[in-house]
């Protein structure tokens, strides 16, 4: 059972280029979100989802583009990257809602120059 | 949502209990009271959640205060391997999309 997957695992961007961070769940969870993570901020919440079909934005939505179009399938888009979103990536999923069962990859790196 | 407040972070020996407390002094009736940690490059893992009643599983256990203003999680027998930031997080279950995390508690578990 994989879990919840990431990819890249790490990734360098420069000013301006975009790229699609990829995140795959194999548990049939219905909920799933975006965080980015900076030193000395905990995670804060970018995107969600709460089924095929269906987005929603989080704490921190400027500049990425989600959709999700399969149960399994989350990806989070930078159509422009910025240094701003220099960050550490994490995905997350639960069966529901009930986050106490919030399962999160182990993350993608992104450098952007 | 209920704001929480944890210190930056503590240090714990090897073999003995940690007591991580959190502060929520707002919560609200119907929010629970969760933890997760977070190991050096790994994501977050859940450990344990509680309404009112003290909670234990094979991680942790979860000792809340008779007014709820305030939580503790112990882990009764501490390893390296405790080593992580842990997080304090109050919810609603009824709005619990929006779920963001603080900069929790930096717990080094020393030799």
């Amino acid at each position: 059972n994989a879990g919840v997957t990431q990819t890249p695992k790490f990734q360098v961007l420069k000013t301006g280029q975009s790229m699609t961070l990829q995140c795959a769940q194999d548990m049939n969870h219905e909920y799933m979100s975006w965080y980015r993570q900076d030193p000395g901020m905990g995670l804060r919440l970018i995107h969600y989802s709460v089924g095929a079909g269906i987005t929603d934005q989080g704490e921190v939505p400027n500049g990425y583009n989600v959709s999700r179009s399969t149960t399994e399938d989350f990806p989070l888009r930078l159509l422009s990257a910025a240094p701003s979103q220099t960050s550490v990536y994490f995905c997350a999923s639960s069966p529901t809602g009930g986050h106490s069962l919030l399962h999160f990859g182990n993350g993608t790196r992104l450098t952007v120059t | 949502d209920a704001k929480t407040t944890q210190p930056t972070s503590m240090d714990c020996a090897e073999g003995r209990a940690a007591n991580l407390p959190c502060n929520h002094s707002t919560i609200s009736g119907n929010e629970y009271v969760y933890w997760y940690r977070q190991i050096h490059s790994q994501g977050p893992q859940y450990i344990i959640h509680g309404l009112k009643n003290n909670e234990t599983n094979e991680m942790a256990s979860l000792i809340i205060t008779e007014d709820r203003k305030s939580s503790t999680l112990i882990l009764p027998h501490a390893t390296l391997r405790d080593t992580a930031v842990y997080y304090c997080i109050v919810r609603s279950r009824s709005n619990d999309y929006k779920l963001s995390f603080g900069a929790g508690t930096t717990v080094t578990v020393r030799a």
